[in-house]
C-alpha cells in the first residue's frame, strides 16, 4: 500500500544549488499537485498537473519547475535554491476525474533546509 | 477568489471534553467542494471528510462531527469526547467546482488534547 512516495524525506542545500524532489503514486490517479507547508501559513499550492502531459502554476510557482514524467511520477524542481524556500514540501495525488473533485492523497513530505 | 479562514490558531482542552474547529470559506462557485484534513505530529495528512456544497446534512461518524451552513459559509468540525490521540493540526480546504481537484487550504488549528 504504497499510495503516494517522496523522495528524500529530508535535505540540507547551500544557497544556489539545485534539487529535484521526486514524487511517485500507484493509485493510476490523473492528477498530481506539490504544495509547500510553512508555519502559520497553512499549505499552499506551487505547480500541478491535471493529466498526464500538463502542467500548470499554482499559487506559488516562483523559484520552481516541474516535470509529469508520465502518469506515475511528478517531480519538483529548484533550479536555484534561496533560504526563503526552506519548507516542508508535500506532493498529492487524486483521480482527476472530470467534476468529480475527489480527495486528495498525500505524501509523506520532504524536509527541505537552505542554508 | 476563493478563500479558508481557521480563526483559531490553537485549542487546548483535557481529554474527554468536547471541541469544535471553525472553518469559513468564501468562494463565488455555486458548486464546490469542502473538505477536512488531520495533521498528526508525525506529519502526514490524513484526509477526514469531503462535502459538496448541495448536501447540508450533518454528517457523524464515531465522535467526529461535521456542521455545514451554506447561509453562514461554514463547515465545523466537533469531536466528542475528545482523546489524546486526537491531538493535531487540523486543515479545512475548499475546492471549486470547475473541474479541477485543486485546494485551497486554511492555516490550520493545533489541537492538543491533555491526560
Amino acid at each position: 500500500n504504497a499510495g503516494v512516495t517522496q523522495t528524500p524525506k529530508f535535505q540540507v542545500l547551500k544557497t544556489g544549488q539545485s534539487m529535484t524532489l521526486q514524487c511517485a503514486q500507484d493509485m493510476n490517479h490523473n492528477s498530481m499537485y506539490w504544495y509547500r507547508q510553512d508555519p502559520g501559513m497553512g499549505l499552499r499550492l506551487i505547480y500541478y498537473s491535471a493529466s498526464e502531459g500538463t502542467t500548470d502554476k499554482g499559487e506559488v510557482p516562483n523559484g520552481y519547475n516541474v516535470s509529469r514524467l508520465n502518469k506515475r511520477e511528478f517531480s519538483l524542481r529548484l533550479e536555484s535554491a534561496a533560504p526563503s524556500q526552506t519548507s516542508v514540501y508535500f506532493c498529492a495525488s487524486a483521480r482527476g476525474w472530470q467534476g468529480r473533485n475527489q480527495p486528495q492523497h498525500f505524501g509523506d513530505g520532504t524536509r527541505l533546509s537552505i542554508l | 477568489a476563493q478563500k479558508v479562514t481557521q480563526a483559531q490558531t490553537e485549542i487546548s482542552v483535557v481529554e474527554k471534553e468536547d471541541v469544535t474547529l471553525d472553518c469559513v470559506y468564501e468562494t463565488r462557485d455555486t458548486t464546490y467542494y469542502l473538505f477536512w484534513y488531520k495533521q498528526p505530529p508525525s506529519g502526514e495528512l490524513v484526509f477526514l471528510i469531503r462535502r459538496n456544497s448541495f448536501d447540508e446534512q450533518n454528517e457523524i461518524s464515531g465522535r467526529y462531527s461535521w456542521n455545514f451552513q451554506k447561509s453562514t459559509s461554514s463547515f465545523n468540525f466537533t469531536i466528542t469526547a475528545s482523546q489524546v490521540v486526537d491531538s493535531a493540526v487540523y486543515f479545512c480546504a475548499l475546492s471549486g467546482g470547475n473541474n479541477t481537484d485543486k485546494l485551497i487550504f486554511g492555516t490550520g488549528t493545533r489541537l492538543q488534547v491533555f491526560p
